[in-house]
């Protein structure tokens, strides 16, 4: 069974930096692309970042490129989401996401539970 | 950005009633379309993929239709467990979701 774990999550203050962590357990980790995926509180979900399985590749949001950075360690089947200079639209639940495809094509077929952050003063 | 728009956004209905959910793509996004379900509290949950491919588990009730720019979630005899919020969302470009419609009681 795929098993999705974040943390990472807390409140912060505007301006500061916060390092999200995913692992990944019941499949091969290293050969699926990753994703992040978040939800602001009461709102929808929205794409945030992509890594493909070889960190070869990888994609961000446009509300969220220069400030975020996305990596994995495929030894410890871990994902990573490092969030620099947080505003308070960063405000949200962020996901982790497995592809549905080794390849990578956007569809997420497994979800973590999420982790809250909350960025204000 | 491909914009994604849903409708009904509120369906209220009643358990083995047929509920159709609408999605609405601003350009085509060929058969690159995706169904999520998502209840109070939870993770979302991969529905339907590519259109009409239902995901490991998911009950035959659940179909997908459509192409292009307009795509159709169908639930044949809703029952008490699939009352919840539903995406859509492409893969045709960047990833983008609907805002959902909720299957309310």
């Amino acid at each position: 069974e795929v098993q999705l774990g974040e943390s990472g999550g807390g409140l912060v203050q505007p301006g500061r930096s916060l390092r999200l962590s995913c692992a990944a357990s019941g499949f091969t980790f290293s050969d699926y692309a990753m994703h992040w995926v978040r939800q602001a509180p009461g709102k929808g979900l929205e794409w945030v970042s992509s890594i493909s399985w070889s960190s070869t590749s990888v994609d961000y949001a446009d509300s969220v490129k220069g400030r975020f950075s996305i990596s994995r360690d495929n030894a410890k089947s871990s994902l990573y989401l490092q969030m620099d200079s947080l505003r308070g639209d960063d405000t949200a639940i962020y996901y982790c996401a497995k592809d549905r495809i080794a390849a990578g094509g956007f569809t997420f077929d497994s979800w973590g539970q999420g982790t809250l952050v909350t960025v204000s003063s | 950005e491909i914009v994604l728009t849903q409708s009904p956004a509120t369906l209220s209905l009643s358990p083995g009633e047929r509920a159709t959910l609408s999605c609405r793509a601003s350009q085509s996004v060929g058969n690159y379309l995706a169904w999520y379900q998502q209840k109070n509290g939870q993770a979302p949950r991969l529905l339907i993929y590519d259109t009409f491919n239902r995901a490991t588990g998911v009950p035959a009730r659940f179909r997908g239709s459509g192409s292009g720019t307009d795509f159709t979630l169908t639930i044949s005899g809703l029952e008490p467990d699939d009352f919840a919020v539903y995406y859509c969302q492409q893969r045709s470009n960047w990833p983008t979701f609907g805002p959902g419609t909720k299957v309310d009681i």
